[in-house]
């Protein structure tokens, strides 16, 4: 059974950046796409965009843009994200999630998903 | 402003059956397939059910999916007090190429 383990809570001051890990268990790392969902407090989900841990390829949601990166380090199973110019709307958790199998988008899910990393925007 | 559309809320009393309804669009759920996740308050989600009416191992069977069009539905059987959480449905977008969430439902059992 994966599992993701992901950085602990982090305190930026506006206009900051901020990195967050997500280390997956077992072997098969490079197999599956790597997602980023953040949940604002109080709030839904909201899909920021993923990495293909093999290629390095990634897409993100147009909301993200310029302000996002997603890395990997395959030598030791982790995903990273890093977001940054933070505002104090960017205060949320964060969670990383594995695709549920490879393939088209359109048939799958996130499965199975991080403990989420809190990050606190405030001045 | 969710690009899924989830009731805010949903009620019912313990034993009763509930249903929790995600609307979207031809770009969304009429084209895939749609998954569905609860979330204990300050936990991660967990996936519940996925391709629209699958459910992971471990899921009990209480819990179902179904799609039609551009909706989908959550139903839930034989109401239990530890099923009063959150709940949100998913799908991918191909107009936008990324995935969109519904706002999530918060179960009340009565």
């Amino acid at each position: 059974q994966v599992q993701l383990v992901q950085s602990g809570a982090e305190v930026k001051k506006p206009g900051a950046s901020v990195k967050v890990s997500c280390k997956a268990s077992g072997n098969t790392f490079t197999a599956y796409d790597m997602h980023w969902v953040r949940q604002a407090p109080g709030q839904g989900l909201e899909w920021m965009g993923r990495i293909n841990p093999n290629s390095g390829d990634t897409s993100f949601a147009q909301k993200f843009q310029g302000r996002v990166t997603m890395t990997r380090d395959t030598s030791i199973n982790t995903a990273y994200m890093e977001l940054t110019k933070l505002r104090s709307d960017d205060t949320a958790e964060y969670y990383c999630a594995r695709e549920g199998v490879g393939g088209p988008s359109g048939v799958n899910w996130f499965d199975p998903w991080g403990q989420g990393t809190l990050v606190t925007v405030s001045s | 402003q969710s690009v899924l559309t989830q009731p805010p809320s949903a009620s019912g009393t313990p034993g009763q059956r509930v249903t929790i309804s995600c609307s979207g669009s031809s770009s969304n759920i009429g084209s895939n397939s749609v998954n569905w996740y609860q979330q204990v308050p300050g936990t991660a989600p967990k996936l519940l059910i996925y391709r629209n009416n699958q459910r992971p191992s471990g899921v009990p069977d209480r819990f179902s999916g179904s799609k039609s069009g551009t909706s989908a539905s959550l139903a839930i059987n034989g109401l239990q007090s530890e099923d009063e959480v959150d709940y949100y449905c998913a799908a991918w977008d191909d107009s936008l190429s990324g995935w969109v969430f519904g706002g999530g439902t918060k179960l009340t059992v009565l």
